[in-house]
């Protein structure tokens, strides 16, 4: 079977560092991505990882832990605009699917 | 604006009309896939296509009928839907094959509103 789990919500701070995780238990493993998604539009790539370890990409960071079934995002001085969910999603074996788990509303305060 | 593009954008039927979404994309890539999203919700799986082949079938209800005319497009048949039905139709394509780690590419969504 396949199962995602994130926080449903997260409140932080403008100019702050926010950490989302992301745990999996899925059939197979081809990868972890992380989508951003503003409400009423499309999801956005942002990140991704295959092995274990950071990937940075400017404000933002992800990691991997294959054998802990273990993702996080990373959210380095926040904007306003960042108020989103964030949805990681996992590739499975056969490259087909992507299996979304539930998204975590973020919201950025002043 | 993104590389895939779905049309209408938004779209209003009733439970008896028959009406089509479609989505387009001109980046190669040979997997292409339609998904459903409710407010507040991820998106939801409905139909894979790879190599225009159908490989993934989410267990949909035959009101919705998927077609891959070509490499480039995907459409979705809808007919004789529910209210429940009513949500964010997203179109998502990607690179594919054991390996590829290349992300989806998502469409802006169709919004579908059932009367």
């Amino acid at each position: 079977g396949q199962n995602i789990d994130q926080p449903t919500e997260m409140t932080a701070t403008e100019g702050a560092i926010v950490q989302i995780n992301c745990t999996y238990q899925t059939s197979g493993f081809n990868g972890l991505f992380w989508y951003q998604q503003h409400a009423g539009e499309a999801p956005t790539f942002l990140s991704y990882n295959v092995l274990d370890g950071l990937e940075e990409k400017g404000r933002f960071s992800s990691f991997l832990s294959r054998s802990k079934g273990y993702s996080y995002l990373l959210l380095k001085e926040l904007q306003m605009k960042d108020s989103a969910s964030y949805l990681c999603a996992v590739r499975d074996n056969y490259g087909q699917n992507f299996v979304f788990g539930p998204g975590t509303r973020l919201s950025v305060l002043p | 604006d993104t590389e895939v593009t779905q049309t209408p954008k938004h779209l209003v039927m009733g439970m008896t009309n028959k009406k089509s979404l479609k989505c387009e994309q001109h980046m190669g890539h040979r997997a292409m896939y339609w998904y459903k999203q409710k407010a507040k919700k991820p998106p939801e799986l409905m139909f894979v296509y790879s190599y225009e082949k159908l490989s993934i079938n989410e267990s949909v209800p035959s009101r919705f009928s998927p077609e891959c005319p070509n490499s480039s497009l995907l459409n979705l048949h809808l007919h004789a839907l529910q209210p429940e039905d009513s949500a964010l139709y997203l179109c998502a394509s990607s690179q594919t094959g054991v390996g590829i780690n290349q992300p989806q590419h998502f469409g802006d969504g169709t919004r579908l509103s059932i009367l």
